[in-house]
């Protein structure tokens, strides 16, 4: 079992809505990445943080949005829920060092449902 | 740009029988490359990784994975196969230029074991 915990586990929310998102990283790890799993797929790359400034961005709208605290612990944040939301958000944490990067270790995810 | 394909997104197997799970990947610079599992309702595991050393790679559970650069490569086995193998299987690539490990993943394949 990794040291990256998620919260909440599962959420439901109503199409519009906004919703935040937890991740606590490792313990030393410097570096978080998000990632969405929507049902029957692989995970897609939505952002990182490293030292709290983004590195990084996949192919998501603005709405999709982040933050690292100085505890290298991050929030994802989602405005104007849609439907297609609907997935399971994998939280990973890493440390790097310069250009070198310890593998990815993930959480167990949050499930989240956009009714 | 990176891509991995996972040909196949189910295998059935037999208890004790050959697994062999098949990803092609896509990079222009040399890439990492990883395997990772998901049980039900639960984040990616890291079984094993490639990270230009070895090419023939062994990692968790009796799995192994041979880099293939000729072939673009990167096939998941494991020689008998047990009940608790039964879950989703991700490859990922990853740019070793890029710190973080931004992971690139393929659709999954899905294993069933059969007694």
């Amino acid at each position: 079992e990794t040291g990256v915990t998620q919260s909440p586990t599962h959420l439901i929310k109503t199409r519009g809505q906004q919703v935040t998102l937890r991740c606590s990283s490792q313990s030393g790890h410097n570096t978080v990445s998000w990632y969405q799993q929507a049902l029957g797929q692989g995970p897609q790359f939505i952002f990182q943080y490293y030292r709290e400034e983004e590195n990084g961005r996949g192919n998501f709208p603005p709405r999709f949005s982040g933050l690292q605290f100085p505890n290298y612990s991050s929030e994802l944040n989602v405005n104007a829920l849609e439907l297609d939301d609907s997935a399971l958000y994998l939280c990973a944490s890493s440390l790097a060092v310069q250009a070198l990067s310890t593998e990815a270790f993930f959480g167990q995810g949050t499930r989240l449902t956009v009714v | 740009a990176q891509s991995v394909t996972q040909l196949g997104s189910h295998v059935s197997v037999s208890e004790g029988a050959l697994v062999l799970l098949r990803c092609n990947y896509s990079s222009s610079v040399p890439p990492y490359l990883f395997w990772y599992v998901q049980y039900p309702n639960q984040g990616l595991q890291l079984l094993l990784k490639y990270t230009s050393a070895a090419t023939l790679v062994k990692g968790i559970n009796g799995f192994e994975a041979e880099f293939k650069k000729s072939e673009t490569s990167f096939h998941l086995t494991k020689p008998s196969a047990h009940m608790s193998d039964a879950a989703e299987y991700f490859c990922a690539v990853s740019d070793w230029r890029a710190a973080g490990n931004k992971l690139t993943f393929g659709g999954g394949t899905r294993v069933l074991v059969k007694p």
